[in-house]
């Protein structure tokens, strides 16, 4: 596709379920980006993979939130036993090599999550 | 506090000139960043400026660094309604620095402009 697509645009769940958040980044792209962004506040970072490896999982705020990336180009975020504080917008983005500014982060539209 | 503080609202009028403010605290930032975010569109990167250089123009944006005073801003000339947005400020750290380039990104700043 022409630009990072994620899957679904809106999704709303009941508290303690489980989700699968879904990106498709730019064909060719061998980084990617996980973000949160909760309202009124900057994207927040949570996970970085380089093809199917997670190169930086620093910002997943606990072991209820995983991602994976099987086969180096779509990547699933999984959050398990949701609260209602997981309620945010969650974006991805990809890069072609790195996140070097001169490899720039393209954004997805981002999927809104909310748990009620 | 938070690693990157901006102001959260700015109004301007058509025409007029931009001035969006950020202060960072990581005195090891490589990169410092300015992204914009319109309503039902992803986060766009509109520039970035290293951590050596005090200025940077593109077009009719204006990026200022005051290393010292951990200072960035954002000038935009010519302000246009299609400029309404919210602006994050954002900085990084590259690996010389223990970082991996990914950015920690401010609050943000709505910017509207009016007729």
């Amino acid at each position: 596709g022409a630009g990072v697509s994620q899957t679904p645009s809106n999704k709303v769940t009941e508290k303690g379920k489980y989700v699968e958040l879904r990106c498709d980044p730019i064909s060719g792209h061998t980084a990617l980006y996980w973000y949160r962004q909760s309202l009124g506040q900057g994207p927040e970072f949570l996970i970085y993979f380089q093809g199917t490896g997670a190169a930086d999982d620093s910002g997943l705020p606990n072991d209820r939130f995983f991602a994976v990336r099987p086969e180096g180009s779509v990547s699933t975020l999984k959050i398990q036993r949701t609260e209602r504080g997981d309620s945010a917008v969650y974006l991805c983005a990809s890069s072609l090599i790195d996140g070097r500014p001169d490899n720039e982060q393209f954004f997805g539209p981002g999927t809104r999550l909310t748990v009620l | 506090g938070e690693d990157v503080e901006q102001s959260l609202f700015l109004s301007v009028r058509e025409g007029d000139s931009s001035v969006i403010n950020c202060t960072y605290t990581d005195s090891s930032s490589t990169y410092l960043y300015w992204y914009k975010q319109e309503p039902g569109a992803g986060l766009q990167l509109l520039t970035y400026i290293f951590s050596n250089m005090d200025m940077k123009q593109d077009q009719r944006l204006t990026v200022l660094l005051n290393k010292k005073d951990k200072h960035l801003s954002l000038r935009i000339a010519d302000t246009q309604t299609g400029d309404s947005a919210i602006y994050f400020c954002a900085e990084s750290r590259g690996p010389e620095s223990g970082g991996s380039y990914i950015p920690t990104f401010g609050r943000g700043t709505s910017l509207i402009v009016h007729p």
